[in-house]
């Protein structure tokens, strides 16, 4: 899987918008971008996925540029509840190959 | 959506005795499960990958007689920690694939286990 490097933590005060850029420059072309998402004492949770361009979901946006070699997580008016570490992975759907993650960025929102 | 179920949530137990987690997949089957270990503000590290009816795959350094993976069924992967010592205290958490998932690799995690040897 390409490596990727995040930064370590971030703050942020409820209700604002935060976003997370993840590099991975050495992304392969079948490549894919996924975020987890990992509250204290329980497994990661699924958060988004994409290839390229941008992505949206109930809970996020992903952002991706056309060269793929980093990645923006968009977190819409963040809550409390936000306050997580989360994790960007890159790699290829294979059916015997774990995830592997980085140190991941964690979220702190402040009221 | 793929759920896994992982059991028990915490475990204290004695140092020197053997302690058993579970890790279900309730609807979906999953001939790979994937086990990790997370310390206290570290990251998931990859222990061992799970297949259904052969023998684990461990990674470098994790030790196979301690820590001892069975995935007897399409459903059910056990870790059990061999004569547990108070550094093998730590959070457990397994994955399952589900070949039938979309949109994220189809990889789901179990709730995690909390073992605290003493």
């Amino acid at each position: 899987l390409a490596k990727t490097t995040q930064p370590i933590s971030m703050d942020s005060y409820e209700g604002q918008e935060v976003n997370i850029t993840c590099s991975h420059n050495n992304i392969a072309t079948n490549d894919y971008i996924t975020w987890y998402q990992q509250f204290p004492s329980q497994g990661p949770r699924f958060i988004i996925q994409g290839y390229k361009t941008k992505v949206t979901n109930e809970v996020a946006s992903l952002f991706i540029p056309a060269d793929r070699k980093s990645s923006t997580l968009s977190l819409p008016r963040v809550s409390l509840s936000d306050t997580a570490v989360y994790y960007c992975l890159v790699g290829l759907n294979s059916g015997n190959t774990p995830l592997v993650f980085g140190k991941g960025t964690r979220l702190s929102v402040i009221a | 959506g793929a759920v896994v179920s992982q059991h028990p949530s915490w475990v204290i137990c004695k140092s020197g005795t053997s302690v058993k987690i579970e890790c279900r997949s309730l609807d979906f089957q999953a001939t790979t499960m994937f086990w990790y270990r997370q310390f206290p503000k570290q990251s998931l590290m990859l222990m061992a990958t799970s297949n259904e009816g052969s023998k684990a795959t461990y990674e470098q350094g994790v030790e196979k007689d301690k820590f001892l993976i069975n995935h007897a069924s399409l459903t059910l992967s056990t870790l059990t920690v061999t004569s547990a010592h108070p550094e093998d205290s730590s959070f457990y958490i397994c994955s399952a694939r589900n070949t039938g998932g979309a949109g994220n690799y189809g990889y789901t995690f179990g709730s995690g286990t909390r073992l605290t040897v003493v």
